[in-house]
């Protein structure tokens, strides 16, 4: 059972475009959402985050929006450049415990 | 921010040995660390979570007598892979959070480890 789903394996955008990367989740109790940036061969690195109490957060050319009515979350990447190429993994937990609840993570492939 | 190192990066070994990694975090003290495993393609698969001072919790599936998880401080966990076989053959990383780090449940990775078992 997928409590947490990225349904696009990979996506290709044009250098300077905007990547919009979806996850979508199961469990209601899910208070906390993050996406991780991995390179091959390293470990995640943390990109931004949001609460289930905000609808949208802004770090510099990433926005996280989360719907929580439909249970679903994007990541946005804007202005895309070169080296955004990584995979992206959306991550969620509750309040009952502290584990990461992982998506199978999207390859993202920023096209010059 | 904060973190998180492994250790080796990369480890090579015959079928039947047993291979120690590491996991420190650097300027910080980790209450919790997480062992994660991740397969070609996949997901990053939580493997067990340790809590300073305390036994390991394994999820399930995962053989504890075979890989053993020792949490004896806040700056370091290790991870034992042992009589490794070809199928463990793998990237393990690990994550550790801290004690009222912001934001909440932030976990900081280590670079991973490739283990490589012929």
């Amino acid at each position: 059972d997928q409590q947490v789903k990225q349904n696009s394996p990979s996506l290709s955008v044009q250098e300077g475009r905007i990547s919009i990367l979806n996850c979508d989740y199961t469990n209601s109790m899910f208070d906390y959402f993050l996406w991780y940036k991995k390179y091959p061969a390293e470990g995640p690195t943390f990109l931004i985050s949001i609460s289930s109490i905000k609808d949208k957060n802004e770090d510099g050319r990433f926005t996280v929006f989360l719907n929580k009515s439909a249970k679903h979350l994007s990541l946005h990447i804007v202005p895309s450049q070169p080296g955004d190429s990584a995979v992206y993994f959306c991550a969620a937990s509750a309040d009952s415990n502290y584990q990461l609840i992982w998506g199978a993570g999207t390859k993202l492939i920023i096209k010059p | 921010g904060a973190v998180v190192s492994q250790h080796p990066s990369r480890v090579i070994c015959k079928s039947g040995t047993s291979v120690k990694i590491e996991c420190r975090s650097l300027d910080f003290q980790a209450t919790t660390m997480f062992w994660y495993r991740q397969f070609p393609k996949q997901s990053l698969m939580l493997m067990a979570t340790s809590n300073e001072g305390s036994k390991a919790t394994y999820e399930q599936g995962v053989e504890k007598d075979k890989f053993l998880i020792n949490h004896a401080s806040l700056t370091l966990s290790t991870l034992t892979v042992t009589s490794a076989h070809p199928e463990d053959s793998s990237f393990y990383i690990c994550s550790a959070r801290g004690r009222g780090r912001p934001p909440y449940n932030e976990q900081f990775f280590g670079p991973g480890t490739r283990l490589t078992v012929l």
